[in-house]
């Protein structure tokens, strides 16, 4: 079975911290997809990344990065010069994939609420 | 990207009765699927809706509590029923990204049901 581990349930920094959120997975499938969602406090889900089990190679996507670790099932995410608006809890989640290459149904982990403060 | 939207955004139910959340996409998209966030929790998969068949449902829910409806492909329907208090929950849908976002899965905004 699928699972997803964020072992961090909260964490607080202070604005223009770098902060990582730990994210550790098991599955038996040798193709899978990862991602990470943010939730604000408005609720809403804000997709920021989809990765394909067959490319471990880090992303930047602005203050943003991504360290994918096959070896041990791991993919965190980092967030450099953290800001109040990062705010929100953040949750990692994984994927099977589906015969017609998408993504099936997702696994979320516990999420991480992050607190950045002024 | 795919535009979702959800109806209704919110809402407050007496114990016993039935709510339908309804789901739009602004284009057609093959996977459509059902989530429930309870109060403080992580996303937890309720069924995956099929156009033109049954929905196939997660472990620990059953068509009888959480009838799918899914007439075409750009529109699904969830109906909560018989509700407790137990239910209260954020209820979201999600479909799997098409053409040059087929990278993604979007959710929609959500519904917030409280049961009373």
């Amino acid at each position: 079975a699928q699972k997803v581990t964020q072992a961090q349930t909260e964490i607080s920094v202070v604005e223009k911290e770098d902060v990582t959120l730990d994210c550790v997975y098991e599955t038996r499938d040798t193709t899978y997809y990862l991602f990470w969602y943010k939730q604000p406090p408005s609720g809403e889900l804000v997709f920021l990344i989809r990765r394909n089990s067959f490319d471990e190679q880090n992303e930047i996507s602005g203050r943003y990065s991504w360290n994918f670790q096959k070896s041990t099932s791991s993919f965190n995410f980092t967030i450099t010069a953290s800001q109040v608006v990062d705010s929100a809890v953040y949750f990692c989640a994984l994927s099977e994939v589906n015969p017609q290459g998408g993504s099936e149904k997702l696994v979320f982990g516990k999420g991480t609420k992050l607190t950045v403060n002024p | 990207s795919a535009v979702i939207s959800q109806k209704p955004s919110r809402d407050i139910c007496q114990r016993g009765t039935s709510l339908t959340i309804q789901c739009q996409v602004d284009s057609q998209v093959t996977m459509m699927f059902w989530y429930r966030q309870q109060p403080g929790q992580s996303l937890t998969l309720i069924a995956t809706a099929n156009q033109g068949s049954e929905a196939t449902y997660e472990s620990g829910f059953v068509i009888d509590k959480f009838p799918i409806s899914r007439p075409n492909l750009t529109f699904s329907t969830l109906t909560v029923s018989n509700m407790s208090p137990e239910d209260s929950s954020i209820y979201l849908c999600s479909v799997e990204g098409i053409g040059t976002d087929y990278n993604e899965q979007f959710f929609g905004p959500g519904t917030r049901l409280t049961v009373l």
